[in-house]
């Protein structure tokens, strides 16, 4: 069972360049999430979909972008990479499009701009 | 809106010893708490949850942590800590709408030999 994958692993970035994280999930989970992880301030959510065709945006979703074209993908685009985004960015699947509980995650992609 | 501080971020103890890991949490309703746990260069996991059924809440690898609404706690025990158990553990609430989990700060266990 593949569960969350995430790819790349590690990403250097230069000041302005755009890239896509990629989020795919087997587990038919219509809910799903981006999260990056900073030392010091645990989880913060950038966005989330409650199912194909529908995005929100969490507590820090200024400089990215999402879509939800699938139940499968959830893509998180940097449009102008910055210094400030240099962080651990994790996606996360739930079973449950209400109520959300049980977060399954993905390994991270450790993400550096320079 | 709901917010968790965790007390601590670090603890170390010794093998074999309790686990203690504070968590205050700040709701204006009965919240529903969590304790998720990664390990080293991992993703999260969930270890346990409270949803306003028992007070007192088992989670895997022995965890369990107790709500406690006089003093707005949810802590995190585990009676006899493993090396297996080093890790950063991460106390987190479900916002208002649902649809959103509020991480704390995270506290980082070590265990000595």
């Amino acid at each position: 069972n593949a569960g969350v994958t995430q790819t790349p692993k590690f990403q250097v970035l230069k000041t302005g360049q755009s890239m896509t994280l990629q989020c795919a999930q087997d587990m038919n989970h219509e809910y799903m999430s981006w999260y990056r992880q900073d030392p010091g301030m645990g989880l913060r959510l950038i966005h989330y979909s409650v199912g194909a065709g529908i995005t929100d945006q969490g507590e820090v979703p200024n400089g990215y972008n999402v879509s939800r074209s699938t139940t499968e993908d959830f893509p998180l685009r940097l449009l102008s990479a910055a210094p400030s985004q240099t962080s651990v960015y994790f996606c996360a699947s739930s079973p449950n499009r209400e109520g959300v509980e049980k977060l399954f995650f993905g390994s991270g992609t450790q993400l550096s701009v320079l | 809106a709901q917010s968790v501080t965790q007390l601590d971020s670090h603890v170390s103890v010794s093998e074999g010893t309790p686990v203690l890991l504070r968590c205050n949490y700040s709701s204006s309703y009965s919240p529903s708490l969590f304790w998720y746990v990664q390990h080293p260069n991992k993703g999260l996991q969930l270890l346990l949850k409270y949803t306003s059924a028992a007070t007192l809440v088992k989670g895997i690898n022995g965890f369990e942590a107790e709500f406690k609404k006089s003093e707005t706690s949810f802590h995190l025990t585990k009676p006899s800590a493993h090396m297996s158990d080093a890790a950063e553990y991460f106390c987190v609430v479900r916002g208002t709408g649902r649809r959103a989990l509020t991480f704390g700060s995270g506290t980082r266990l070590q265990v000595q030999p």
